[in-house]
């Protein structure tokens, strides 16, 4: 199994609908993070998760809401999804142990396509 | 805003050959790290380099960080038609122990056969 599972790995849904995207790790990090990728913007923070109580904004977070439901777990919400939405999303985590980081670990990824 | 900024956006070399893909950022940073990414496929962390680090290896690749000029390079040596990805690089330039890292846009490596 995968460190860090994204489900579900393609989706297409319409235009005003609500869709979850789920991510799960095995790895034990304290760290969760949701990116967006847009071809030739690179990776572009959502939010990020330092504990279960931490939750915090990124550079692009309007429209998204998320979840720490678990140490283990960190869903993103598109309330009412909209056609410039349309990208593939990724979950990454890292653990927290100062001159021990080294980089995130992320998952496969979810393509997301608002019609 | 992006942090790092990959050049060149487009890399096309014979197998065999050494691949160099250099990053510029704007910011004091705590560390610079390369990622790989295969078509469609998550990231893959493939080296860090920490602000005090001039330069390290693994394996095939060579990372170099110049503080002064807030500039770094991935140096691929003996290029295998495997390493064709995109490589981005990522800095950490959070106060602390945040970890909270900015990409750049990627460079796309081809390697051909």
């Amino acid at each position: 199994d995968a460190d860090v599972t994204q489900t579900p790995r393609n989706r297409i849904t319409k235009t005003g609908k609500r869709i979850m995207l789920e991510c799960s790790q095995t790895k034990g990090h304290d760290r969760m993070y949701w990116y967006r990728q847009d071809p030739g913007l690179g990776l572009r923070l959502i939010y990020y998760s330092f504990d279960v109580k931490d939750i915090n904004k990124g550079e692009i977070s309007d429209g998204y809401s998320v979840s720490r439901q678990a140490q283990a777990k960190f869903s993103l919400s598109l309330e009412s999804a909209i056609p410039n939405q349309t990208a593939l999303y990724f979950c990454a985590t890292s653990d927290s142990t100062g001159s021990q980081f080294n980089g995130y670990t992320f998952g496969s990824g979810t393509r997301l396509t608002v019609v | 805003s992006q942090q790092g900024e990959e050049d060149p956006q487009a890399l096309s070399i014979q197998e065999g050959e050494n691949a160099t893909m250099n990053c510029s950022y704007k910011t004091s940073i705590n560390n610079l790290q390369w990622y790989r990414q295969n078509s469609g496929r998550g990231l893959v962390h493939l080296i860090l380099i920490r602000s005090n680090e001039r330069e390290k290896h693994s394996g095939r690749l060579r990372v170099t960080l110049d503080t002064s000029k807030k500039s770094s390079s991935l140096l691929i040596t003996a290029s295998r038609a495997a390493d064709t990805a995109s490589y981005f690089c990522a800095t950490d330039r959070s106060g602390g122990s945040n970890y909270k890292l900015t990409f750049g846009k990627g460079t796309l490596l081809t390697v051909n056969p």
